[in-house]
């Protein structure tokens, strides 16, 4: 059973437009997220990430908002350019205790940018 | 300062034949993983290592899978023997601590890539 859902396999925005991925999540005991971005043929690199005591997370042109009481994230990009074209994948991880060190990820969503 | 490298890259072998995957962490990192992605699956955590010790190996699917990490270093994934369904790319992956600490995060490899024949 998926702990981590991203519903949407692929996502195609122009150039210069916002792109928003979303995340559900299923497990309670997840209280930190990441996502993370991946090329092909390369490893999965991290982009940002929150912590359950937050509602936003901004680095640059990257923001992460998370709705707790929804069990949702997601990630919006302003603005998109075509070298963010990539797999975007969501991931969940607990802040202490068992399973502390490990990751749960979502299947990923492919991120298409028009010029 | 190097990445966390893995080999081989690509892996073509025949049902029932051994696969051995080596993972080299970024220095100094003590954690290290094994995460998995099959086909159109997600990406799913394999194990967990700190230095030699195994801390975690909840999801390794079988007793055909053997890992290990000797001197805490460098960590091997023998695959014996492959079936068909162990095809997929294999993620090796290295941190510091535990990703919830500030700035902290997990560096993942570029994988290999195993295809069972």
């Amino acid at each position: 059973d998926q702990q981590v859902k991203q519903n949407s396999p692929s996502l195609s925005v122009q150039e210069g437009r916002i792109s928003i991925l979303n995340c559900d999540y299923t497990n309670s005991m997840f209280d930190y997220f990441l996502w993370y971005k991946k090329y092909p043929a390369e490893g999965p690199t991290f982009l940002i990430s929150i912590s359950s005591i937050k509602d936003k997370n901004e680095d640059g042109r990257f923001t992460v908002f998370l709705n707790k009481s929804a069990k949702h994230l997601s990630l919006h990009i302003v603005p998109s350019q075509p070298g963010d074209s990539a797999v975007y994948f969501c991931a969940a991880s607990k802040s202490a205790g068992a399973g502390s060190y490990q990751l749960t990820f979502g299947k990923g969503t492919k991120l298409s940018v028009i010029p | 300062e190097a990445g966390v490298t893995q080999f081989p890259s690509h892996s073509v072998i025949e049902k029932g034949q051994t696969v051995t995957l080596r993972c080299d962490p970024i220095s100094g990192h003590d954690n290290l993983y094994w995460y998995r992605r099959v086909m159109g699956k997600e990406i799913k955590f394999l194990l967990h290592f700190v230095k030699e010790s195994k801390q975690d190996e909840s999801g390794m699917p079988n007793n055909r899978f053997l890992a290990e990490r000797t001197g805490g270093t460098y960590s091997t994934l023998k695959v014996q023997p492959a079936e068909l369904e162990d095809s997929g790319v294999y993620f090796c992956a290295s941190s510091h601590d535990r990703v919830s600490y500030s700035g902290n995060t997990i560096y993942f490899g570029e994988g290999s890539w195993l295809t069972v024949v």
